[in-house]
């Protein structure tokens, strides 16, 4: 099993461009999240997605857009890079509920410039 | 709402000595609490976690914390240090939703 992976590793981007961060799992969660990590702040809950066909905002939405793509697949889009979304970013996904672990991916470096 | 508070942004401590990480939650329902550990340039993995019933909880790699209601903290603690411990950890606190609220997170170097 590999997990949960992430696609790219590393990216840098100009100021006002797009990309798109892919995750999938192959657990068979339910569950599927996207974090950002940033010096002293611990990770943030971009967006989630409870199960397929569903999605939330997290606590740090705003520039971002998700789509569930099916179960495995959970991607993350930012439409205009601006600096202040310069950090690592993880996938996690768990079967779903307070109590379940999060599995994370081994997280995407993003520099805006 | 729910919080985490992680006292301490570095700690170090010599090998085999004690390791203690705080954590402190705040919660308006029972928590479920986490531990996960991040080795450098990966990601985050489970250390321990507590959702019911014994309160002193025993993860991976000798790691164990006491959840204590009445002082709203979930402290880590690890006998003896090793090299390998050297490493970034994250409290985290749930309650009654799909989401997970961590702390800043406490480095730990270990001293030869």
């Amino acid at each position: 099993n590999a997990g949960v992976t992430q696609t790219p590793k590393f990216q840098v981007l100009k100021t006002g461009q797009s990309m798109t961060l892919q995750c999938a799992q192959d657990m068979n969660h339910n569950s599927m999240y996207w974090y950002r990590q940033d010096p002293g702040m611990g990770l943030r809950l971009i967006y989630y997605s409870a199960s397929e066909g569903t999605t939330d905002k997290g606590e740090v939405p705003n520039g971002y857009n998700v789509s569930r793509l099916n179960k495995r697949e959970f991607s993350l889009r930012l439409e205009s890079a601006a600096p202040s979304q310069t950090s690592v970013y993880f996938c996690a996904s768990g079967r779903g509920g307070a109590r379940e672990t999060q599995y994370f991916g081994p997280g995407t470096r993003l520099l805006v410039l | 709402a729910q919080s985490v508070t992680q006292l301490g942004s570095h700690v170090s401590v010599s090998e085999g000595a004690l390791v203690l990480l705080r954590c402190n939650y705040s919660s308006s329902v029972p928590p479920y609490l986490f531990w996960y550990v991040q080795y450098p340039n990966q990601g985050l993995q489970l250390l321990l976690k507590y959702t019911t019933g014994a309160t002193l909880v025993k993860g991976i790699n000798g790691f164990e914390a006491e959840f204590k209601k009445s002082e709203t903290s979930f402290h880590l603690t690890k006998p003896s240090a090793h090299m390998s411990d050297a490493a970034e950890y994250f409290c985290a606190v749930s309650s009654n939703d799909y989401k997970l609220s961590f702390g800043a997170g406490t480095t730990v170097t270990v001293r030869a």
